[in-house]
């Protein structure tokens, strides 16, 4: 069955230091692409970044960066520079499988507190 | 582009009731998504639209229900109301091109079953 598992349900951080979510998920596909999004206390889910399962290199948005380990089926996502503003829950995304669409499958979310 | 909206934003409705949200895509978006989140459960799949066809269906009862129109736009009905049904439905719309599966998401909808 196909699963999107985030193992840290809380985590917190000073601001202007780093962080990782991990972010670990099972599928037969050979290509596909990979989702973090960010829902903040407002509770808009935001898309961070995305990241193409047939690429080698690591996507980059600003502050966010993830590590896509294709073979290990991980899926980090790296936050530098942490500011206040990033407090959020966040969350790993992945296309559901058999999935004849456009939906989606998250995982439990990592709760992420940026303090002063 | 004028993201997505959902309306309303917030609703209290009594067990037995039924109630319907709306969604409005991202213009353009051909696919709408509905999720349901609750604290304990987090974010499941309801359902998914396209060209006014359902296209893939999460674990809900019959209960749940939804419909897309021809400008893209989407409801989802919910009937006989459980104290359950309590949470923030999101609506997503994606473009629905090639691989790319990101989703937009709309502000939600924050249904209270009381």
């Amino acid at each position: 069955a196909q699963t999107v598992t985030q193992s840290q349900p809380e985590m917190s951080v000073q601001e202007a230091e780093t962080v990782t979510l991990s972010c670990t998920y099972d599928t037969s596909e050979s290509n596909y692409y990979l989702f973090w999004y960010k829902q903040p206390p407002s509770r808009q889910m935001i898309l961070v970044i995305r990241q193409e399962a047939y690429k080698q290199q690591n996507a980059t948005e600003n502050r966010f960066s993830v590590n896509f380990q294709k073979a290990a089926k991980s899926f980090s996502l790296k936050i530098s520079d942490s500011q206040l503003g990033d407090t959020a829950m966040y969350f790993c995304a992945f296309p559901l499988e058999s999935n004849s669409g456009y939906a989606l499958n998250f995982g439990k979310g990592t709760s992420l507190l940026v303090t002063p | 582009k004028a993201g997505v909206t959902q309306t309303p934003r917030y609703l209290i409705k009594t067990r037995g009731q039924q109630v319907t949200l709306s969604c409005s895509p991202i213009s353009g978006h051909r696919s709408v998504s509905w999720y349901q989140q609750t604290p304990g459960q987090g974010l499941q799949f309801l359902f998914e639209y396209f060209s006014e066809t359902q296209r893939n269906k999460g674990n809900f009862p019959g209960r749940f229900s939804g419909r897309q129109f021809s400008n893209s736009r989407s409801e989802m009905n919910v009937s006989t109301l459980e104290l359950g049904d309590s949470a923030l439905y999101l609506c997503a719309s994606s473009l629905a091109q090639g691989l790319s599966y990101e989703q937009y998401f709309g502000p939600g909808t924050r249904l209270t079953v009381t």
